[in-house]
Formats: C-alpha cells, structure tokens, sequence
C-alpha cells in the first residue's frame, strides 16, 4: 500500500539548516505531484511546496521561497526538503504529501509528520 | 490572495446527529476545493475533493456539496470518532490554501 515515510526533523538554531527526508513506498514517485505542507504547534495547516512529475518544475509559498529547496531522487523513491537559513516562525510540524492524481490538488497520502524547531 | 473562512470555529454536536461545516472562498474556485480531518497528532486524512467527491474508503456519511464561493461538508449520523478539526483547501492556481479549520466535538 501507499506509505510515506519522513525522517530528519530536530533542532536547529535560528539561520541555520536541515534536510527532510520522505520516503515512499507503494507507488512511484516521478508519476505523482508532490507537496510538502507545515503546520506550526496548534495551528493550521500552511502548503509550503510543490515539485512536478519530472522534478523540474517547483512552486514555493512566499514564506519559505528563497531558503526552502524540494527535490526528489527517483533511484531510491524519495522526496526531499533542504531548509536553510532557518527562522523560529519555520518551527512546525513538516509533512510530505501526495496528490490524488494529476492537477487534482488534493493530498490523499501523507507522511506521519516530523518536527523542526527552530530555537537558540 | 484568497482567502478561505471556515465557519463556526467549534461546533458541539450529540452523537447520531447530522453538522455542517462551511467555508467559503473569496473568490469563485469552482468547484476546485478538498475537506480534510485531522486528528490530534496525526496528519490529516483526505476526505473529500472536487467539492463531492469522497476519498478512496471514506464512509458515505460523510458528504461535500458547493460551488464558486460556498462550500459545506455534512457529517450524518455523527460517531465519537468524527471527534477532529476539519479544514478545507483550495488548490486552484497553484494556490493550496487552507481554511483555518472548524474544531468538531461530539457531545
């Protein structure tokens, strides 16, 4: 079945970086448009970024665009979210999500949702 | 920029019941819209996109209907386990704008 599997959350300090991980399972990659949305601790949900089938073609909210960067590795199924120059209003829970098909713009798989905290 | 308005912000209903939950864009979507259900600590759960069209397992009491500006998801026959905040989505333009959720509890 489909799975999305996250890792590489933690704690960073203000200006600093990390990478998420997201790995899939059950389906390919490169045959879906994928996401990465984040929700700030008792907050709402916030899409962050969007990358296209052959990877080529990204979106960024005005938030992250600059100092967020998606990618995805076809050989091993995997998605990826380099954050840099990190700010503490970048704390929130980060998941990776799978649109139901093509331009449909709903999400109907997500990865479990690691956490970032950005803190000195 | 649109912006999409949930409303009420928590809704208290008694189980067996049916709620109602709205959002409404500030601009016309179409019918370009998704609900979703998220439980505490857990990612949210596709319930409905394209305004009625139910995700793959989602059980029929569950149902969307609305077009251009006013959306609605109707939960009938409510069970304890509908007890989530439920937030709806708009994907057109690229946008992938959340509503800021209506908190469901059951009585």
């Amino acid at each position: 079945q489909v799975q999305l599997v996250q890792s590489g959350g933690g704690v960073v300090q203000p200006g600093g970086s990390l990478t998420l991980s997201c790995a899939a399972s059950g389906f390919t990659l490169s045959r879906y448009y994928m996401h990465w949305v984040r929700q700030a601790p008792g907050k709402g949900l916030e899409w962050a970024t969007f990358i296209s089938l052959e990877g080529t073609n990204t979106l960024y909210a005005d938030s992250v665009k600059g100092r967020f960067t998606v990618s995805r590795d076809t050989s091993t199924n995997t998605l990826y979210l380099q954050m840099n120059s990190l700010r503490p209003d970048d704390t929130a829970v980060y998941f990776c999500a799978k649109e139901v098909g093509l331009g449909t713009g709903a999400f109907d798989s997500w990865g479990q949702g690691t956490l970032v905290t950005v803190s000195s | 920029e649109l912006v999409l308005m949930q409303s009420p912000g928590t809704l208290s209903v008694s189980p067996g019941e049916a709620a109602t939950l709205s959002c409404r864009a500030s601009q016309n979507i179409g019918i370009d819209l998704a609900w979703y259900q998220q439980k505490p600590g857990r990612p949210p759960r596709l319930l409905i996109y394209g305004s009625f069209t139910r995700a793959t397992g989602v059980p029929d009491r569950f149902s969307g209907s609305g077009s251009g500006t006013d959306f609605s998801l109707t939960i009938s026959s409510l069970q304890t386990e509908d007890s989530a905040v439920y937030f709806c989505q708009n994907y057109a333009h690229w946008s992938h704008r959340f509503g800021q959720g209506t908190k469901l509890e059951i009585k």
